[in-house]
């Protein structure tokens, strides 16, 4: 079946560094959600992307899906401690409109030593 | 706005129990889903509901029933609780727009059922 995997699945960073997850599909994507959640939190809506190709920035982060819409990029500048957490992606399995059928990465999770 | 409320957030069952996780958006959202999170695993979808109505499995539906009891609410029953269905239980809604064509639309989650099975 479709799968959607996501590395690395741990990452220590100093505060101040970058760090990027990235998120690879064995299938073409309609589109791709990031998600982030705090320990002991609940998944939020990040941003979603839809076009081949496309980059969106919010602040420090970056986002970015790959031309063939098969991969996906989270790239975060300068790190800080409120950005620790486990970032998720997650692909929509079928095309024209299919509900329902989100395909979560299983995560990144980010720490950050102040 | 609450957004999307589970009950309980906590709770111990042992082996055999059954039990009915509950869950309402006040959104007006059409779609409802029920996601399960293991360590390491990430969210696995169990049940969603499309939309008032209907119901289709997910990922990892067995051992799992679900409710649709109106838009609002949408409930998980565990009939006979086993140790590998410990876990953390989300709840998540969405809206839908299928003349959209291929966009979904992003889902709001509640802030879990921790689950212990014994």
């Amino acid at each position: 079946g479709q799968q959607v995997m996501q590395i690395p699945q741990y990452q220590h960073v100093q505060e101040g560094e970058d760090f990027t997850t990235y998120c690879n599909s064995s299938t073409t994507l309609s589109n791709i959600q990031w998600y982030k959640q705090r320990p002991g939190g609940h998944p939020v809506f990040l941003i979603q992307l839809v076009k081949s190709g496309e980059v969106k920035k919010q602040k420090r982060l970056t986002f970015q899906f790959g031309e063939a819409k098969k991969n996906s990029s989270l790239h975060i500048t300068a790190t800080q401690t409120t950005d620790v957490g486990t970032y998720f992606c997650a692909g929509l399995k079928n095309y024209g409109g299919s509900q329902g059928n989100l395909i979560f990465g299983k995560g990144t999770k980010l720490s950050v030593k102040p | 706005n609450a957004g999307v409320t589970q009950t309980p957030k906590f709770q111990v069952l042992k082996t055999g129990q059954s039990m009915t996780l509950q869950c309402a958006q006040d959104m007006n959202h059409n779609s409802m889903y029920w996601y399960r999170q293991d360590p390491g695993m990430g969210l696995r979808l169990i049940y969603y509901s499309a939309s008032e109505g209907t119901t289709d499995k997910g990922e990892v539906p067995n051992g799992y029933n679900v409710s649709r009891l109106n838009k609002r609410e949408f409930s998980l029953r565990l009939e006979s609780a086993a140790p590998s269905q410990t876990s953390v239980y989300f709840c998540a809604s969405s809206e839908f727009y299928p003349m959209i064509g291929d966009r979904d639309q992003p889902q709001h989650f509640g802030d879990g059922t921790r689950l212990s099975i014994l």
